[in-house]
């Protein structure tokens, strides 16, 4: 596989579900990022690693956790959701944090809160 | 206020013509990255084209140039010889030097559909 992929592409949970949303990047990258799409909305950073360290993003409710096990994987864990999170959650990745380095992004997964 | 301003919600532009769509940035740093990106109905976000603040040339990447005027803040997107897969929501970002984790700023993107 090339590229950033993500996996589930859809997901339908209830409020007291636990899911998780899986990010792999195949490009050697150090950073990863989490963003939330919501309808009629610019899109929403949610989480940044860069060399697998967190740098906090105190706006995202903590029912959002998320996990960097290594440098080409990320998770966001979620749990006990409310239906105003759904939304298009999207993973992306770069060579560094620097702002000059483009983020790719995956295909996203389109999450459904009941 | 906003980082990144896209003024028109939707385009329309004829097959085989050329369209440029809008953005404004706002920023206080001499150094500043942008960036457009394209995403059609699936979903995800695909990377066209990147300006540097200092660059003194207008990007280019094979049908797509960046109009970069940096007194006016603007980096606006020509899309030569549309095609229908042009049709897509375009989006502007920004990423500014922030203490190394800088955050990529989006606009609320411009709609684009190409008629045959």
């Amino acid at each position: 596989e090339t590229g950033v992929t993500q996996t589930p592409r859809h997901l339908v949970m209830g409020m007291t579900n636990k899911k998780s949303l899986k990010c792999e990047q195949h490009l050697g990258h150090n950073a990863m990022y989490w963003y939330k799409q919501s309808a009629k909305k610019p899109l929403e950073l949610m989480f940044v690693y860069s060399l697998e360290e967190r740098v906090e993003n105190n706006s995202v409710p903590s029912r959002f956790s998320p996990e960097c096990p290594n440098s080409s994987h990320l998770f966001l864990h979620l749990h006990t959701l409310q239906p105003e999170d759904s939304a298009l959650y999207l993973c992306a990745s770069s060579q560094g944090p620097a702002f000059t380095d483009t983020q790719y992004f995956g295909p996203g997964t389109r999450l459904t809160v009941l | 206020a906003q980082k990144i301003t896209q003024t028109q919600p939707g385009m329309f532009v004829q097959e085989k013509e050329a369209v440029t769509l809008d953005c404004t940035y706002d920023t206080s740093d001499q150094s500043y990255g942008l960036f457009w990106y394209k995403q059609p109905s699936s979903g995800e976000m695909i990377f066209l084209i990147y300006q540097g603040s200092y660059d003194e040339q207008n990007a280019t990447e094979g049908r797509y140039s960046l109009n970069f005027q940096k007194a006016r803040k603007s980096a606006n997107l020509v899309i030569s010889a549309s095609q229908l897969g042009d049709s897509a929501m375009y989006f502007c970002a920004m990423r500014e030097p922030f203490s190394g984790n800088t955050p990529l700023v989006f606009g609320k993107g411009t709609r684009l559909s190409v008629i045959a």
